[in-house]
C-alpha cells in the first residue's frame, strides 16, 4: 500500500516568517497532489506533480506559496513570507497516477501563523 | 465551476441505524467520485472510488451510488456502529486530470451507543 508522511505535524510561526512543509511518499505512486484545509474554504488542491513534474500550479494562492518535488520521494511546499490567513491544515496526497486510482493522504501539517 | 454540496451538514443516529449521506453536484463531466472519511486531527481515507461509467460500488457495510445525468452521488452505511463517528466527504474528479479533485464541505456524523 502507498503511504505518505508529511512533516512536520504541527507548525506556529510569525507572521514574515519562511515556512516549509515537508512530504515523503512512502512508495508506488506516479502523481503527488498538495491540498489545504479551512474552515471557510474547506479543501482546495494548490498544485499537483506527475514523475515529479509541477502540471498544475493554478490552486497556489500568490506568489508567496511556491512547491518543489526534486525526486519521486519528496516534495516541498514552501510559504515565504507566511501570513496569519495562511493558517490551515496543508495535505499531501499520492496516487499511482493512473486513471480512476484512489488518492492517500497524509496526516497533514497544522500551520498557525500568528 | 463544479460546485458540490452535500447535505446534511451534521447528522446523530443511534448505533444499528442505517445511515445515508447525501452529495450533489453541478457539472455531470466528471472523472469518478470519491467518498473519503476524516477523524479528528487526521487525513482522509478513501472509502469508494465510483467511476463515471459505473452506478454504484460496494465494500462490507458501505455502498455508494452514483447518477451523473442528476448529478447525484448517496452513501449508505448500514447498521451503524460508534466506530463510523468521523466526516465523511465526497469529492469529485474533474478538469484535464482525473486527480484533481472538488470537495464537498462534508457532512459530520455522530453514531451514539
Amino acid at each position: 500500500d502507498a503511504g505518505v508522511i508529511q512533516s512536520p505535524r504541527h507548525e506556529v510561526t510569525e507572521m514574515g516568517q519562511e515556512v516549509t512543509l515537508r512530504c515523503k511518499p512512502i512508495s508506488g505512486h506516479n502523481s503527488l497532489f498538495w491540498y489545504r484545509q479551512t474552515m471557510m474554504r474547506g479543501l482546495e488542491l494548490l498544485i499537483y506533480f506527475n514523475n515529479n513534474v509541477p502540471i498544475d500550479d493554478s490552486g497556489m494562492p500568490e506568489d508567496r506559496f511556491s512547491a518543489k518535488m526534486p525526486n519521486a520521494s519528496f516534495s516541498t511546499l514552501k510559504i515565504q513570507p507566511s501570513e496569519p490567513r495562511d493558517s490551515a491544515v496543508y495535505f499531501c496526497a499520492i496516487s499511482r497516477g493512473r486513471t480512476n486510482e484512489k488518492l492517500f493522504f497524509g496526516s497533514g501539517t497544522q500551520l498557525s501563523v500568528l | 465551476k463544479q460546485e458540490v454540496t452535500q447535505i446534511p451538514a451534521a447528522l446523530s443516529v443511534p448505533e444499528g441505524e442505517n445511515l445515508v449521506l447525501n452529495c450533489s453536484f453541478t457539472d455531470s463531466a466528471i472523472y469518478n467520485l470519491q467518498w473519503f472519511r476524516q477523524d479528528p486531527g487526521k487525513g482522509l481515507t478513501s472509502l469508494l472510488l465510483i467511476q463515471s461509467s459505473q452506478r454504484e460500488q460496494t465494500s462490507g457495510r458501505l455502498n455508494a451510488s452514483l447518477d451523473k445525468s442528476s448529478g447525484r452521488s448517496t452513501l449508505y452505511i448500514a447498521a451503524s456502529q460508534p466506530g463510523d463517528s468521523a466526516t465523511y466527504l465526497c469529492a469529485v474528479g474533474v478538469g484535464d486530470s482525473w486527480g484533481k479533485l472538488q470537495f464537498g464541505a462534508g457532512t459530520q456524523v455522530v453514531v451514539t451507543p
